[in-house]
């Protein structure tokens, strides 16, 4: 198994461009997380997956839209990129729905909005 | 609602000497308590967790963490520092979203250096 994988691994943005971080998965997971983490800060949930065609809300949504069509992709679109969004972002996944399970993450995606 | 504060965003410690880490969570419901590891350039992984039953958890590289409720505490320790330790470590602690989904609210990070 691949795990859990991300592209790109970096890019470079102006303000205004739009662009779709990937994450597939190849375990077929239920349960799927976009993250972002900003220095001195821990990682905050931007959106998450409970199997194909249901997302939700995390602590940090503005800025981003999410889709799951299938078990195996979950990506990540940001609209109109704003410094505010230069981060490293990581995906992860989870199987079952038992507490006790971990998630699985991604490299991450580094991505600079100038 | 979670929060976990981790005291210390920085801990530097001679190689073979204790490593201690600290997390203090807060959490309306038991806790389940995770601890992951981040090394440079990469993603996260599971160190150990606690969800039920004893309170000292065992987890890889030697790591052990013990669940204090009285202190809302799930300090992180290993008895002798590695070179290979260096990183930077998260505590998390587990809410719940919809469907049962587990929702990680993580710490701001600890980065440990190990000095020669």
């Amino acid at each position: 198994n691949a795990g859990v994988t991300q592209t790109p691994k970096f890019r470079i943005l102006k303000i205004g461009q739009s662009m779709t971080l990937q994450c597939t998965q190849d375990m077929n997971h239920n349960y799927m997380y976009w993250y972002r983490q900003d220095p001195g800060m821990g990682l905050k949930l931007i959106y998450y997956s409970v199997g194909a065609g249901i997302t939700d809300k995390g602590e940090v949504p503005n800025g981003y839209n999410v889709s799951r069509s299938t078990t195996e992709d979950f990506p990540l679109r940001l609209e109109l990129a704003a410094p505010s969004q230069t981060s490293v972002y990581f995906c992860a996944s989870r199987p079952g729905r038992s507490s006790y399970n971990e998630q699985f993450f991604g490299p991450g995606t580094r991505l600079t909005v100038l | 609602a979670q929060s976990v504060t981790q005291l210390g965003s920085h801990v530097s410690v001679s190689e073979g000497a204790l490593v201690l880490l600290r997390c203090n969570y807060s959490s309306s419901v038991p806790p389940y308590l995770f601890w992951y590891v981040q090394y440079p350039n990469q993603g996260l992984q599971l160190l150990l967790k606690y969800t039920t039953g004893a309170t000292l958890v065992k987890g890889i590289n030697g790591f052990e963490a013990e669940f204090k409720k009285s202190e809302t505490s799930f300090h992180l320790t290993k008895p002798s520092a590695h070179m290979s330790d260096a990183a930077e470590y998260f505590c998390a602690v587990m809410g719940r979203g919809i469907q049962g989904a587990q929702k990680l609210v993580f710490g701001q990070g600890t980065r440990l250096t190990i000095n020669p």
